[in-house]
Formats: structure tokens, sequence, C-alpha cells
């Protein structure tokens, strides 16, 4: 069975600061790999998504994703953060070769962004 | 397009009574989820059904919770009886395929006393 490990539980930033989320998952197999986001009163939302082809994903609101194979990782990203992203962020994997395909999630990142 | 329906929003009841969740998914998908969310964790996979028929049902406690999808449309999640540590948000989720982007209700808050 996969799992999903986001080390960073709470982060607060200041606007305009750049952003990494940490996320290693682990699973022998091919992966599908995910980014939700979850704004204050919302509902869960996807961010980004990792099927194949180029590791570098781009998602929404300028984030980006890289999927490191080696590494087991699938790092979150954006260059300058801005007070609207403060959020929960999770990170998710579902195994490619079995039939079941539901998403693991990782325990989740709240972003805390100061004006 | 109409998103996941899931009610009710929130839910107070005390330990050892029953409590009732319904959701509709998304028009065409196939694929339908129950989440339980426990404050400060991930959202955890209890039920997946692909149409009306269950595909993974191994994280859910049996002996309290059950989950149907009789039409293959809407389903509903039921506890009974219900615990102190089943006081969590109930996602809905629909894809319309297994490996899909999954999309997500609002969520059913439960808090058990």
């Amino acid at each position: 069975a996969q799992s999903v490990s986001q080390h960073n539980h709470h982060v607060i930033l200041s606007e305009a600061a750049s952003l990494e989320l940490g996320c290693n998952y682990s699973y022998g197999g091919t992966v599908n790999l995910f980014w939700y986001v979850q704004y204050p009163g919302q509902h869960l939302q996807l961010l980004l998504k990792y099927f194949s082809g180029d590791p570098l994903v781009k998602g929404i609101k300028g984030f980006e994703a890289e999927f490191i194979k080696s590494k087991f990782s699938f790092n979150l990203r954006k260059p300058s953060v801005q007070w609207s992203d403060t959020a929960e962020y999770f990170c998710a994997v579902n195994a490619r070769d079995t039939g079941r395909r539901a998403l693991t999630f990782g325990s989740g990142t709240r972003l805390q962004v100061q004006p | 397009e109409a998103g996941v329906a899931q009610s009710p929003r929130y839910k107070i009841i005390e330990k050892r009574q029953s409590v009732a969740f319904w959701c509709n998914p998304i028009s065409g998908h196939a694929t339908l989820y129950w989440y339980q969310q426990i404050l400060g964790q991930g959202p955890k996979l209890l039920i997946q059904f692909q149409n009306n028929g269950v595909v993974d049902d191994s994280q859910l406690p049996k002996d309290r919770f059950s989950a149907e999808r009789l039409k293959g449309v809407d389903s509903t999640l039921k506890i009974q009886p219900a615990k102190l540590e089943d006081s969590a948000v109930y996602l809905c989720a629909s894809s319309l395929e297994p490996a899909g982007e999954l999309f997500f209700g609002e969520g059913s808050r439960l808090t058990v006393l």
C-alpha cells in the first residue's frame, strides 16, 4: 500500500517570499501524483497533477511541482506567495498499476501568509 | 456544472446514536468515494464505489459503518452506533474514471458528544 509524508505541518511566510512544500511517497510501482488545496471555508480542489511526461508540472495560480522519481518526491513550489495563498495543502498519490486508484493523502501543510 | 452535493453540512449527536450522510456526485461520474478527515489529518479513504459496486472498503470499520450506492448515482454513509472518535468531516468525492481528478463536496462535519 502507498503512503504519503508531508514533513512541514505549519508554514508561515511573508508575502512575496518563495514557497516549497515537501512531499514524499512510498510505493514501488508507477504512481499518479496530485496536490490539492483547501482554502478557508471551501472544499478541496485540485492544484496540479502529474501522470507522465515532463516531471515539472504547472498548476493554477502560479504553482508548480517537480516529480523526482529517484527521491520519491513531488515538492510544491511557488516563487512569490500572496496573502490569498493562505490555505491547507495536501499531497496525494494513487497507484497506476492497481484497479483501485483511490487517492492516498498526506497529513497536509497549513500555509499562513502574512501581509 | 453542478458540483458534488452533500448533506447535512453539520451534525451533532451523542455517542451510541446513529447518523447518515448523503452524497450526490457530479452527473456522469461513475466513481464515488467517501473519505474521513479527522482534525489535523489528511483525508482517509473509507470506501470507493464504481457505479453501484464496491471497489475498495478495506478501511471501512464495518462493525459500525455502512455505505450504499444502490442505483449507481447518489450514496449514503451510515454510522451506527457512533463513537467519540468518529468526530470528523466526512467528504464525498467523485471522478469520471478511477484514475482521474477527484471532485470533492463541501463535507459533512460530525461531532459526537
